[in-house]
């Protein structure tokens, strides 16, 4: 089955750049989704199809997608931004997700 | 507003089942396919089931962790999905989310997501 692994905590200091990645067997070859998921709080989609924001995310969330790596990058980070992000992606008709990055900000 | 409320969790002994519902309101309910998604207590997300629009057949997919045991459907006459849970384990406790898929393209995001109802298997 396929798999995407992410690492598992990532620390920044706040205003600075944050870089989650996300690694899969030739993911650059399907789209990444990623969602941010706040403490006690349901999941929420920062990021799809590789680099497209929804309405009403910040414009400092930002995705790029090439070769086995998916990259979500948080600029100027705020303290509003710790939180778990998951990337996913769709293979074979299923949904996977990634383990999951616990991002604090210092 | 677009909302996802899911109803029907609660505490369950080990082999019972259970029957989850998930009431969808402010969009067009049937244009969209949705998804079933669980989380157990301080681990990740884990996807259960998704079930495709009736204009693509309606077709539905399972996550091998509960295929033959767990089935998703949808009344798109109530705007109403259900994830009909039997043989329940201590490893189905969880809080379980149901989600809409953004249907931009085959295969898409999810991007409204209900509240979340917890199920706790446990004798």
């Amino acid at each position: 089955s396929y798999e995407l692994t992410q690492p598992p905590s990532v620390s920044v200091s706040s205003g600075q750049t944050a870089s989650i990645t996300c690694s899969g067997d030739k993911l650059g070859d399907k789209y990444a989704y990623w969602y941010q998921q706040r403490p006690g709080q349901s999941p929420v989609l920062v990021i799809y199809q590789d680099t497209k924001r929804p309405s009403g995310i910040p414009e400092r969330f930002s995705g790029s997608n090439s070769g086995n790596t998916a990259t979500l990058t948080i600029s100027g980070t705020q303290a509003m931004d710790e939180a778990d992000f998951y990337c996913q992606a769709w293979d074979s008709s299923t949904v996977v997700f990634g383990g999951g990055t616990k991002l604090t900000v210092l | 507003e677009v909302q996802l409320v899911e109803s029907g969790g609660g505490l369950v002994q080990p082999g019972r089942s259970l029957r989850l519902s998930c009431t969808a309101s402010g969009f067009s309910f049937g244009d969209y396919g949705m998804s079933w998604f669980r989380q157990a207590p301080g681990k990740g997300l884990e996807w259960v089931a998704f079930i495709r629009i009736k204009a693509f057949g309606g077709t539905k997919e399972y996550a091998a962790s509960v295929k033959g045991r767990f089935t998703i459907s949808r009344d798109d006459s109530k705007n109403i999905a259900y994830l009909q849970m039997n043989s329940l384990t201590t490893e189905d406790t969880a809080v379980y989310y149901c989600s809409r898929e953004m249907a931009t393209i085959e295969e898409d995001a999810f991007d409204i997501w209900g509240q979340g109802t917890l199920v706790t298997v446990s004798s």
